[in-house]
């Protein structure tokens, strides 16, 4: 079955610093990819999608590439803020109901 | 922002009781969902709905059951309330199939 498999974390980092997540995916098909974040005790908010190989979607400084051939979908910013903590989630949504999710990334970053 | 509400934000409830959680969404949206979310387990599906009076089971549904008799309503009720039922519920919901889900703000229940 469809699958999204993210890394572990937390991810801890210095404001400023690069940051990648990365989210691998299995699926039949072709899905769209998402990513998702949550602030401390809110709701996930939508950062970016993807919906066909090769697309880039960016948002807020964040960026990633829905790539089929290595089936990822890492997200990255070149210059991370102590306002970007948060619990990051990677999914894919393809021609079924559900959302396939990943186990959520934590990233923490120091002034 | 899509308008999705959960009701209500927070509840305390006691062991063996009925518990209904609403979701309400203004979008118009077919698909709608139930979630629960527990330190180390992230986001598990509880029910989902395909449409009005269409319902069906996530891989948590024991003890929860849902209702959909309007587009825009999704109720939760969690039957008899257990301990292991304390968790923070969100509700989402989508327009197409290979879209993406809008998230309420959750309910933080606690089972005493």
């Amino acid at each position: 079955g469809n699958s999204v498999t993210q890394m572990e974390g937390p991810v801890t980092l210095s404001e400023e610093a690069f940051l990648t997540i990365n989210c691998t995916y299995t699926a039949t098909g072709y899905p769209s990819l998402f990513w998702y974040v949550q602030y401390p005790g809110e709701g996930l908010q939508l950062l970016l999608k993807a919906t066909k190989a090769d697309d880039k979607g960016s948002n807020k400084g964040f960026e990633a590439t829905y790539r089929k051939e290595t089936t990822s979908f890492h997200l990255e910013k070149g210059s991370v803020q102590v306002s970007d903590s948060a619990v990051y989630f990677c999914a894919l949504s393809d021609s079924n109901y559900q959302l396939i999710w990943g186990a959520g990334t934590k990233l923490i970053i120091k002034p | 922002d899509a308008g999705i509400t959960q009701s209500p934000r927070h509840k305390v409830t006691e062991t063996g009781t009925p518990v209904t959680l609403r979701c309400h969404q203004t979008e118009n949206h077919r698909y709608m969902y139930w979630y629960r979310q527990d330190p180390g387990h992230g986001l598990r599906l509880i029910h989902y709905s395909y449409g009005v009076k269409d319902t069906d089971k996530g891989e948590v549904s024991d003890g929860y059951s849902v209702s959909r008799s309007k587009t825009e309503d999704f109720l939760l009720t969690l039957e008899s309330a257990t301990s292991s039922q304390t968790s923070v519920y969100f509700c989402a919901s989508k327009a197409e199939m290979n879209t993406e889900a809008f998230f309420g703000q959750g309910t933080r229940l606690t089972v005493v």
